[in-house]
């Protein structure tokens, strides 16, 4: 069974902690996609990876870093968490093809952060 | 520029009744389109794509799509609800432009509620 693994479910942090968030996939796939998933708002692009090492800003990338040294693992981290940053963050993976984006993105389970 | 729109936030319907979540996209070119399921406390899913060739797509757990392009379409169907069906569904796109092509345009999804 395929798997996109998010290291926690449930994460409380303090304001200014610098959080990480880490995601393996099981896969072998070339893109791994970091999402913030609000009330209202959907499912907004942090950043996404195409290869190892690569990485290209999404729609939302203040106050986030992404790190991929390793085709498996993409991790996100927070430079300094806010409250505003409380959410539900979610990891995908997916291959990489040559044109349209045409094949299924799988998910991991979450991660909900609360910052205190 | 791309765009999906997702008509209702949130639908509710009873258990046996015909399920109808509606999706309208923009794109200058044709696009693939997809539907992604989220279940309580969950990742997203995905329960079909369309990628240019039947334009009545068939996938998991009974759903079906019809892609109609004079109408900018992709609503989702299931001819009889199910109290497993609650969830919130998400309709997305693919945006098929050099240097973006692995992002996925995603509309502000669909909650919908199954009553006894």
């Amino acid at each position: 069974d395929v798997k996109v693994t998010q290291s926690s479910r449930y994460l409380v942090k303090r304001t200014g902690e610098k959080v990480f968030l880490e995601c393996v996939q099981d896969m072998d796939h070339e893109n791994m996609f970091w999402y913030r998933q609000d009330p209202g708002l959907g499912l907004r692009l942090i950043y996404f990876s195409y290869d190892v090492k690569m990485k290209e800003k999404g729609d939302i990338p203040e106050g986030y870093s992404v790190s991929r040294e390793k085709k498996e693992r993409f991790s996100l981290i927070l430079e300094s968490a806010s409250t505003n940053q409380t959410s539900m963050y979610l990891c995908a993976s997916s291959l990489r093809t040559g044109g349209f984006l045409n094949t299924e993105a799988f998910f991991g389970q979450g991660t909900r952060l609360t910052v205190v | 520029a791309q765009s999906v729109t997702q008509l209702g936030s949130h639908v509710s319907v009873s258990e046996g009744a015909l399920v109808l979540l509606r999706c309208n996209y923009s794109s200058s070119v044709p696009p693939y389109l997809f539907w992604y399921v989220q279940y309580p406390n969950q990742g997203l899913q995905l329960l079909l794509k369309y990628t240019s060739a039947a334009t009545l797509v068939k996938g998991i757990n009974g759903f079906e799509a019809e892609f109609k392009k004079s109408e900018t379409s992709f609503h989702l169907t299931k001819p009889s609800a199910h109290m497993s069906d609650a969830a919130e569904y998400f309709c997305a796109v693919s945006r098929p432009n050099a240097g973006n092509n692995r992002k996925l345009i995603w509309g502000l999804g669909t909650s919908l509620a199954v009553n006894p």
